[in-house]
């Protein structure tokens, strides 16, 4: 089945800065690449996804690139904000959606 | 709409007890799922179910049981409690598959003395 690595576990950014969390999967049938983000004692929720026909897709201050040849995809955030501290986590399908061990991301003031 | 809910939300078993954790959802999805969080491991999926009386077996189905007799609704059940089991339980739909937007229940805490 497949597998999905995430690094880093944790990442620590200046206000302002920008943060890149990186995933690579294992199956070459996968298709569908969503990002979830979790705050504290919330359930997660997805912020961005891409599909094996777009090499990269942004909203706002988000974007996430796909390297089908790689099997790796990579969300990138910019001028981070205190309020984009959680939980990030990748995901990979076809069916079951598996997904990455998470990053925990901090931003600080 | 309530969109996906869970039930219970903190539940303390002994080891050895059996219980249900509970899912619905009203938005007509085909595909739900059960997955497990433990710090530092993510979200292991347990079991998923792409329609109505099928289900099968994701990353970490020991000790669990699943069923799916309607499309609203998608039980978890305990069989023997152990305190390996002490997580927090999701429980998420979407409209046909894994490759479609995931909405997760609020979540179960379980703790097994």
């Amino acid at each position: 089945g497949e597998n999905v690595e995430q690094h880093p576990s944790t990442l620590s950014v200046q206000e302002g800065d920008s943060a890149v969390i990186k995933c690579t999967y294992s199956d070459s049938a996968s298709n569908y690449f969503p990002w979830y983000k979790q705050e504290l004692g919330k359930r997660p929720q997805l912020i961005i996804d891409i599909r094996s026909n777009v090499g990269e897709k942004k909203d706002q201050r988000i974007a996430v690139t796909l390297n089908k040849t790689a099997k790796h995809f990579s969300l990138h955030i910019t001028e981070t904000q205190p309020e984009d501290s959680a939980v990030y986590f990748c995901a990979a399908s076809p069916t079951p959606l598996v997904f990455g061990k998470g990053t925990r991301l901090s931003v600080i003031a | 709409n309530a969109g996906v809910t869970q039930t219970p939300k903190f539940q303390v078993l002994k080891t050895g007890q059996s219980m249900t954790l509970q899912c619905a959802q009203d938005m007509n999805h085909e595909y739900m799922s059960w997955y497990r969080q433990d710090p530092g491991m993510g979200l292991r999926l347990i079991h998923y179910s792409v329609g109505a009386g099928i289900t099968d077996q994701g990353e970490v189905p020991n000790g669990y049981n699943v069923s799916r007799s309607t499309t609203e609704d998608f039980p978890l059940r305990l069989l023997s409690a152990a305190p390996s089991q002490t997580s927090v339980y999701f429980c998420a739909s979407s409209y046909s598959s894994g490759a479609d937007t995931q909405y997760f229940g609020p979540g179960t805490r379980l703790t097994v003395l």
